[in-house]
């Protein structure tokens, strides 16, 4: 399977900052990373796939790079409504996997 | 714009069988390039994939699960449905049906909540 890392595990942030939020493949995974927003109780949500393309209706402060085995998730100024858990995906292999997460909270 | 709904037991007795299904509406379940897959989470962690079924009936089971666990599809009724047995405390968690397009995982359930405790 291949392993997905994310880094920080958890940050603190407030309103306006420029956050990122970095995940590291096992082998190369070429672009196929997506990543995904989840709040308390509710089922993630789709932010972007091929690492760097937002889903329809995402708001353009996400913002998504990398190839290969290293990737970032940039939310260029922080929202009230973007503090939650934000997981990296692999599909370029199955099982897919996931990555352990990010918490983002305020400051 | 499809909508996945999860149904089933939220309380399952230990080494008994997990079963759910998920019925899809606002697209066709027949769909070419659609896989239908379920996730689960466990209490306060991270995402885990549990495999998918192709509207053919083909699967893929995740490794660490696939000894117990069934999938199939019924087009007729746009559900598909998951089984998982003898179920420990272990495989307690919210599952997800979800849909893997070449967009990735779009859409999603909202999820339920699945207790095994005798």
């Amino acid at each position: 399977d291949i392993q997905m890392t994310q880094s920080p595990s958890s940050l603190s942030a407030s309103v306006g900052d420029r956050v990122t939020i970095t995940c590291r493949a096992s082998q190369g995974i070429y672009n196929y990373v997506a990543w995904f927003q989840q709040k308390p109780g509710k089922a993630p949500k789709s932010l972007m796939f091929g690492a760097s393309n937002l889903q329809s209706g995402v708001p353009s402060r996400f913002s998504g790079s990398g190839s290969g085995t290293d990737f970032t998730l940039t939310i260029s100024s922080l929202q009230p409504e973007d503090f939650a858990t934000y997981y990296c995906q692999q599909y370029d292999s199955y099982p897919r996997t996931f990555g352990p997460g990010t918490k983002v909270d305020v400051k | 714009q499809v909508q996945l709904q999860e149904s089933g037991p939220g309380l399952v007795k230990p080494s008994q069988t997990l079963a759910l299904t998920c019925t899809v509406s606002g697209g066709s379940i027949t769909r070419a390039g659609h896989y239908w897959t379920w996730i689960r989470q466990h209490p306060g962690k991270g995402l885990e994939w549990i495999g998918y079924i192709y509207s053919s009936g083909t699967t893929y089971y995740n490794p660490s699960l696939e000894s117990r666990l069934t999938m199939s599809v019924d087009t007729s009724k746009s559900q598909y449905s998951l089984k998982l047995s003898s179920v420990t405390a272990a495989d307690t968690a919210v599952y997800y049906c979800a849909l893997e397009d070449p967009y990735g995982l779009k859409y999603w359930g909202q999820g339920t909540l699945v207790t095994v405790s005798s």
